[in-house]
């Protein structure tokens, strides 16, 4: 069954460490795209890839950065993590001619301690 | 991009329709409406999308205003699962520049 993975699902950190959350889908979908949702707040895009060796910056600036090296994994990396990144990370993907029809991961709660 | 207007809140009793609508006064002509959900601690979830006709899958049914300035998403019978922020949000079709911006939504409280 197609689908759309994240693993971890809860993750806690202490300060400094460097962290990967993981994103893959099996959709074989070339767009994908990383959000940050804090708890009851909006979802801000912070990075997207049109394909392999594609990485873009999103709307809001974050100090994660991405990699796509293979068209199924989206892996978002933070070098050292501060609690001011404790948030939801929610990845997603679509087709590249229908990108507003998303199919999204259950998301990452961070926190960072 | 149009701007779109949602109440943050309703509720509707479980089994009855619940209808929830957004306001897109300043649409254009090739700007589609799209419909998302979010369930609390889940991603997003698309529902449907529409351009001036009504449509209607599995999950929903949206109406949209012969003028286009208004839309409403219709759950012909809620259940407690559908218990979430609703998201409209207006866009052009398959442009590769554009990317989804999910606002504040309308917060919607299926009750027994």
């Amino acid at each position: 069954e197609a689908d759309i993975y994240q693993t971890p699902r809860y993750l806690v950190i202490g300060t400094g460490k460097k962290i990967t959350l993981e994103c893959s889908q099996t959709m074989g979908h070339d767009k994908m795209y990383w959000y940050q949702q804090d708890p009851g707040m909006e979802l801000h895009l912070i990075h997207y890839s049109y394909g392999v060796n594609s990485t873009e910056k999103g709307d809001l600036s974050s100090e994660s950065t991405v990699s796509r090296i293979r068209t199924e994994h989206f892996p978002l990396t933070l070098e050292s993590a501060r609690p001011s990144h404790t948030s939801q990370y929610l990845c997603a993907s679509s087709e590249p001619d229908r990108v507003f029809e998303q199919f999204f991961g259950p998301g990452t709660r961070l926190t960072v301690l | 991009d149009a701007k779109t207007t949602q109440p943050p809140s309703m509720d509707c009793a479980e089994g009855r329709a619940a209808n929830l609508p957004c306001n897109h006064s300043t649409i254009s002509g090739n700007e589609y409406v799209y419909w998302y959900r979010q369930i609390h601690s889940q991603g997003p979830q698309y529902i449907i999308h529409g351009l001036k006709n009504n449509e209607t899958n599995e999950m929903a049914s949206l109406i949209i205003t012969e003028d286009r300035k208004s839309s409403t998403l219709i759950l012909p019978h809620a259940t407690l699962r559908d218990t979430a922020v609703y998201y409209c949000i207006v866009r052009v079709k398959d442009n590769a520049g554009n990317m989804l911006t999910f606002g504040g939504g309308t917060r919607l409280m299926v009750k027994p």
